[in-house]
């Protein structure tokens, strides 16, 4: 147990919805990262967020936002669904901003449909 | 742009029976060379971390090594139970762009009794 939970475990919902993801980082870490495995693209970093703010940005696309909390949690928030957003989304969490080991959740399984 | 390549995508095993799996990786600014394994469905599991050419780590079964261009997890005798997909990612960037991973698609390996 990495001490970074997920929720939820699996998500199915339709083209055009919106959905959430939620993270919750290890105690006294204060970065999240997300990532979104897919079975052709493999782990592909989207973005990270330092105490409340964002750090750094990746491959994610304009439909998709994410935000961190005060308690330091984050969501992750995928609208306008396409059938090719359908993976699993990781978060992952660092004390802070410099390059230490970063620590995976369980992950969220989304099938669009 | 970094890339991060591991070889072979899959590798099937008798029980005992040694060999390595390999990263090759070209990126500037390496920062580090992480390994994690990941079981069906779950996140990324935390192996070792290696920072210079020249470095090993080990763990029971597995060595890790580090080269300039390439990194080699080496499975001494392995059981059915090191069944897993090995995941190569490298951490370049800085404290402004951030220092998110970049994965290789990983190497499957089965090991059969």
């Amino acid at each position: 147990d990495s001490g970074v939970t997920q929720t939820p475990k699996h998500l199915i919902t339709a083209t055009g919805q919106r959905v959430t993801l939620r993270c919750s980082p290890r105690s006294g870490d204060l970065s999240v990262y997300w990532y979104q495995q897919s079975l052709d693209q493999g782990l592909q970093f989207l973005i990270q967020y330092y105490n409340g703010e964002e750090r750094a940005k990746g491959n994610i696309l304009e439909r998709f936002s994410a935000q961190q909390f005060p308690d330091l949690h984050s969501e992750l928030n995928l609208s306008s669904l396409e059938l090719g957003d359908s993976a699993l989304y990781f978060c992952a969490s660092t004390p802070g901003t410099h390059q230490e080991t970063q620590y995976f959740g369980p992950g969220t399984r989304l099938l669009v449909l | 742009e970094d890339q991060v390549t591991q070889s072979p995508e899959a590798l099937r095993l008798q029980e005992g029976e040694s060999s390595s799996l390999n990263c090759s990786y070209t990126v500037s600014g390496l920062r580090g060379l992480f390994w994690y394994r990941q079981d069906p469905g779950k996140g990324p599991e935390f192996l070792f971390t290696l920072y210079s050419a020249g470095e090993e780590k080990e763990k029971e079964r597995l060595k890790a090594t580090l080269t300039k261009k390439e990194s080699f997890l080496h499975i001494t005798a392995p059981k059915p139970e090191d069944s897993a997909t090995y995941l190569c990612a490298v951490q370049a960037g800085d404290s402004n762009s951030g220092y998110a991973l970049n994965f290789g698609k990983g190497t499957s390996l089965l090991v059969t009794p």
